[in-house]
């Protein structure tokens, strides 16, 4: 099956800097990886995804990128606010589509004022 | 549109009972997901219904199982609970997920706590 591995578990930055988060995943048949924000208490919350036949996608001060190849793929954000610290999973789908998401552990990403 | 919802938010359980959770489609969604999330990790796939069938099912014992209705609200029943049981049990909706490339929307889950 589908084995998701997420860097780093917690990520400190500076508010105004940028935060990157990285994901590998194993199953060369996945072909969607959307990514999920989670606050204390709160539901998962998805802020964006990609798909296989896309490189990039942007939306507003986050992007996700893709490498097939690398089989890996990054959440971007820029210009970072205090709203943005919470716990960021990445996922992937299994390429039977029917396996459900696969879920990296998380990363508890704080902003500092 | 209505979203996710789940029900109840918190139940308290003890060891061997059962018990049953509830979940409710977002508006036009076809394809449920259940996951469990234990505190401090990522969720994890439980199994899916699509159109009243199973679809899909991670690595959880037998004595997890689930229904879908036609109106696409769910439930997860799990029999004999184990004390590793308790954790967040979450739904997720999404429209026609039998490829699995679509958007899964998530409810606020139910905390099952196992005495």
């Amino acid at each position: 099956g589908e084995n998701v591995e997420q860097h780093p578990s917690t990520l400190s930055v500076q508010e105004g800097d940028s935060a990157v988060i990285k994901c590998t995943y194993s199953d060369s048949a996945s072909n969607y990886f959307p990514w999920y924000k989670q606050e204390l208490g709160k539901r998962p919350q998805l802020i964006i995804d990609i798909r296989s036949n896309v490189g990039e996608k942007k939306d507003q001060r986050i992007a996700v990128t893709l490498n097939k190849t690398a089989k890996h793929f990054s959440l971007h954000i820029t210009e970072t606010q205090p709203e943005d610290s919470a716990v960021y999973f990445c996922a992937a789908n299994s390429g039977g589509g029917a396996d459900g998401l696969t879920f990296g552990k998380g990363t508890h990403l704080i902003i500092q004022p | 549109e209505t979203g996710v919802t789940q029900s109840p938010t918190h139940l308290i359980k003890t060891r061997g009972q059962q018990v049953t959770l509830r979940c409710s489609s977002q508006s036009g969604h076809n394809t449920v997901s259940w996951y469990q999330q234990a505190l401090g990790q990522g969720p994890q796939f439980i199994f899916q219904y699509y159109r009243e069938e199973e679809n899909g099912r991670g690595n959880f014992p037998p004595r997890f199982s689930g229904l879908q209705f036609p109106n696409y609200s769910s439930e997860l029943n799990v029999n004999a609970l184990e004390l590793d049981d308790s954790a967040l049990y979450l739904c997720a909706s999404s429209l026609d997920g039998a490829n699995g490339n679509q958007p899964q929307h998530f409810g606020d889950g139910t905390r099952l706590s196992i005495l």
